[in-house]
C-alpha cells in the first residue's frame, strides 16, 4: 500500500482564493481526520470522519472551512476565502477500526500570501 | 484526558540510549500510554502503546512506573535518523480515541 496520499504537497495561492487539499485513505481504514501544524499553535485536529460520516468538527476554524468524505477512498478540505493566517501544513491521516495507530500522510504545505 | 508535561528538548550521542520521559501524574485506570514521533517535513509516526507493562518493539521500548504516573521511551541505539519530535499522549482507547497532540519533546541525536 502506497500509505496516505495528500495533494498537492505544496500550494501558493493568493488572498481570498479558493484552495482545496485533497487526500486518499489507506485502503480498508474507515476513520480520517484532518489536521493543521503551525510553529504556534502545533498540531491541531480539525475534523474527522467515521466511515465517511464527519463526527466532530469542532476544530474547524470558522465557516471558511468545509470538509467531505464523499466516499471511503477519498476526501477533500477547502479553505474559501483563504486567508495568510491559514498558512500551515495541512495533514491527513486514517485508522483502521479502533487501532491504536494513526497513519499521516506527508502534508500539504499551504502558503496563502 | 489525562495531561503530559515533557521535557522541550534533550539530546543524544549517536549509539547510546535515549530515554525520553513523560509526566502523567493525572491519568485514570484505562488510559494507554502512547507515543508518536514527527521527523522534520513528515507527519507524525505511531511508536508505541502501553497500559502498565513494559511494551517492546522493533522500534523502541515503553517503561511505565509502577504507579503509571510517569513512562520512559527508550530508544536503545540512537541514529540521527531518531532526530525528531517525540510526542506523549494518554487517551482511553477505542472508536473515540484520538490522539491530541501537545509540544513533546525535540531530540537531537548528534554524531
Amino acid at each position: 500500500d502506497a500509505g496516505v496520499i495528500q495533494s498537492p504537497r505544496h500550494e501558493v495561492t493568493e488572498m481570498g482564493q479558493e484552495v482545496t487539499l485533497r487526500c486518499k485513505p489507506i485502503s480498508g481504514h474507515n476513520s480520517l481526520f484532518w489536521y493543521r501544524q503551525t510553529m504556534m499553535r502545533g498540531l491541531e485536529l480539525l475534523i474527522y470522519f467515521n466511515n465517511n460520516v464527519p463526527i466532530d468538527d469542532s476544530g474547524m476554524p470558522e465557516d471558511r472551512f468545509s470538509a467531505k468524505m464523499p466516499n471511503a477512498s477519498f476526501s477533500t478540505l477547502k479553505i474559501q476565502p483563504s486567508e495568510p493566517r491559514d498558512s500551515a501544513v495541512y495533514f491527513c491521516a486514517t485508522r483502521q477500526g479502533n487501532s491504536y495507530e494513526q497513519y499521516f500522510g506527508p502534508g500539504t504545505r499551504l502558503t496563502v500570501t | 484526558d489525562a495531561k503530559t508535561t515533557q521535557p522541550t528538548s534533550m539530546d543524544c550521542a549517536e549509539g547510546r540510549a535515549a530515554n525520553l520521559p513523560c509526566n502523567h501524574s493525572t491519568i485514570s485506570g484505562n488510559e494507554y500510554v502512547y507515543w508518536y514521533r514527527q521527523i522534520h517535513s513528515q507527519g507524525p509516526q505511531y511508536i508505541i502503546h502501553g497500559l502498565k507493562n513494559n511494551e517492546t518493539n522493533e522500534m523502541a521500548s515503553l517503561i511505565i512506573t509502577e504507579d503509571r504516573k510517569s513512562s520512559t521511551l527508550i530508544l536503545p541505539h540512537a541514529t540521527l535518523r531518531d532526530t525528531a519530535v517525540y510526542y506523549c499522549i494518554v487517551r482511553v482507547p477505542g472508536g473515540s480515541y484520538i490522539p491530541t497532540f501537545g509540544r513533546g519533546t525535540s531530540l537531537i541525536v548528534h554524531p
